[in-house]
């Protein structure tokens, strides 16, 4: 298992809330990313990190918004959350260098928006 | 239709028995990787294999890539009950995968 870490696990909460999504990682890795995968479909890159204080969109739009102050947490927060937000938010991390075409992911966080 | 497409969508197999998955893209790339997701959990990373390799082994595990055809292939040897997961290809270019849908496999015991 990958050193990278995401808290809550599960989180139901209702429309309207302001919600944060932890990612941390202790393995000193520069990039970072944001996925979003609902049940059995495929993973959309949503935001990206390439080092502090860089943050970057990914392929699938979304209303979140990521910041990088720390080389190992990069959090995700949805200022209000709607019902279309309900999926499961998948962090992963890479190395610069030979390396850093692998990807380590966290357990993820399953959002419930009712 | 996306990057990576696989198929099938759904395999079901007996344990001993092999699995293959396939996996189709559009783009050039500079590798191809697959990875496993047991329910509800991150994804792991089992191979890599690079755009100038053809085949590659690791355990119970061999990938296949063909570049004319874009399209590489997972093959589980000996499939444990334990391998019942999804699995993902992903192609790279630069530092950003792409993923396929996915395919469920279901080792019986």
């Amino acid at each position: 298992e990958a050193d990278i870490y995401q808290t809550p696990r599960y989180l139901v909460i209702g429309t309207g809330k302001k919600i944060t999504l932890e990612c941390s990682q202790t393995m000193g890795h520069d990039k970072m990313y944001w996925y979003q995968q609902d049940p059995g479909m495929e993973l959309h890159l949503i935001h990206y990190s390439y080092g502090v204080n860089s943050t970057e969109k990914g392929d699938l739009s979304s209303e979140s918004t990521v910041s990088r102050i720390r080389t190992e947490h990069f959090p995700l927060t949805l200022e209000s959350a709607r019902p279309s937000h309900t999926s499961q938010y998948l962090c992963a991390s890479s190395e610069i260098g030979q390396n850093q075409e692998t990807q380590y992911f966290g357990p993820g966080t399953r959002l419930l928006v009712l | 239709s996306q990057q990576g497409e696989e198929d099938p969508q759904a395999l079901s197999i007996q344990e001993g028995e092999n699995a293959t998955m396939n996996c189709s893209y559009k783009t050039s790339i500079n590798n191809l990787q697959w990875y496993r997701q047991n329910s509800g959990r991150g994804l792991v990373h089992l191979i890599l294999i690079r755009s100038n390799e053809r085949e590659k082994h690791s355990g119970r595990l061999r990938v296949t890539l063909d570049t004319s055809k874009k399209s590489s292939s997972l093959l589980i040897t000996a499939s444990r009950a334990a391998d019942t997961a999804s699995y993902f290809c992903a192609t790279a270019l630069g530092s950003r995968l792409t993923f396929g849908e996915g395919t469920q496999l279901t080792v019986n015991p």
